[in-house]
């Protein structure tokens, strides 16, 4: 059974860093692209980047471009989000995913950042 | 970037009966290459993460009751969920991913009435 976990959560003033990452178990991780996605509380489903199986296409929304940089590590089943220039509306929960292309087919539970 | 706007905002139906939601791009999600929608349906729980319903417009994800379907195609579609049963309150998105930035609609409440 496939599990995605995410950590790296947390409270930071406005201005810091972050790294997120997920764990992937119970899967093939390096045949699947891998997506973020946030949710700012009581809001709805935000895309915020996507990458290719080896890491030759990277895609990013445009309000994150420059300051949030995602990464995987296939050899530890691995993808991350290092978030630098923090700011208050990138407060969400946010959900790595799984899927082919830019279907994603199964997420995880999320990790809570608080930027304050 | 694509547009998706959902309608209705919320809804509320009784139970074992049809609620139907309806999704609409702002450009078309229909591949002249291939004939197919990049259209995705999700389901949100209360306290939970998203889950696909539907990909491709109206294909199943495995695992999903078949009172769930999806048609429609270019730029108009709908989810349908026939029978209504207790445990479908969520938050209902569409979602294309024709091509970056994927984009959502604003989500659809479900609520028994």
């Amino acid at each position: 059974e496939v599990q995605l976990v995410e950590s790296g959560g947390g409270l930071v003033q406005p201005g810091g860093s972050r790294r997120l990452s997920c764990e992937v178990s119970g899967s093939n991780f390096r045949t699947y692209w891998m997506s973020w996605f946030r949710q700012a509380p009581g809001k709805g489903l935000e895309w915020v980047a996507n990458i290719k199986q080896d890491g030759s296409e990277i895609h990013y929304v445009g309000s994150v471009k420059g300051r949030l940089t995602i990464s995987r590590d296939n050899a530890r089943s691995s993808l991350h989000l290092q978030m630098n220039r923090l700011r208050v509306d990138d407060s969400a929960v946010y959900y790595c995913a799984k899927g082919g292309g830019f279907l994603v087919d199964f997420w995880g539970q999320g990790t809570l950042l608080t930027v304050s | 970037d694509i547009v998706m706007t959902q309608s209705p905002d919320s809804l509320s139906v009784s139970l074992g009966e049809r609620a139907t939601i309806h999704c609409k791009s702002s450009q078309s999600v229909l591949s002249r290459s291939n004939s197919l929608n990049y259209l995705a349906w999700y389901q949100q729980k209360p306290g939970q993460s998203p889950k696909l319903l539907i990909s491709w417009a109206s294909t199943r994800n495995s695992g999903v009751p078949d009172r769930f379907s999806g048609s429609g195609s270019g730029t108009d579609f709908t989810l349908t969920i026939n029978s209504l049963q207790a445990e479908d309150v969520a938050v209902y998105y569409c979602q294309q991913f024709y091509n970056a930035p994927i984009t959502f609609g604003q989500g659809t409440r479900l609520e028994i009435k």
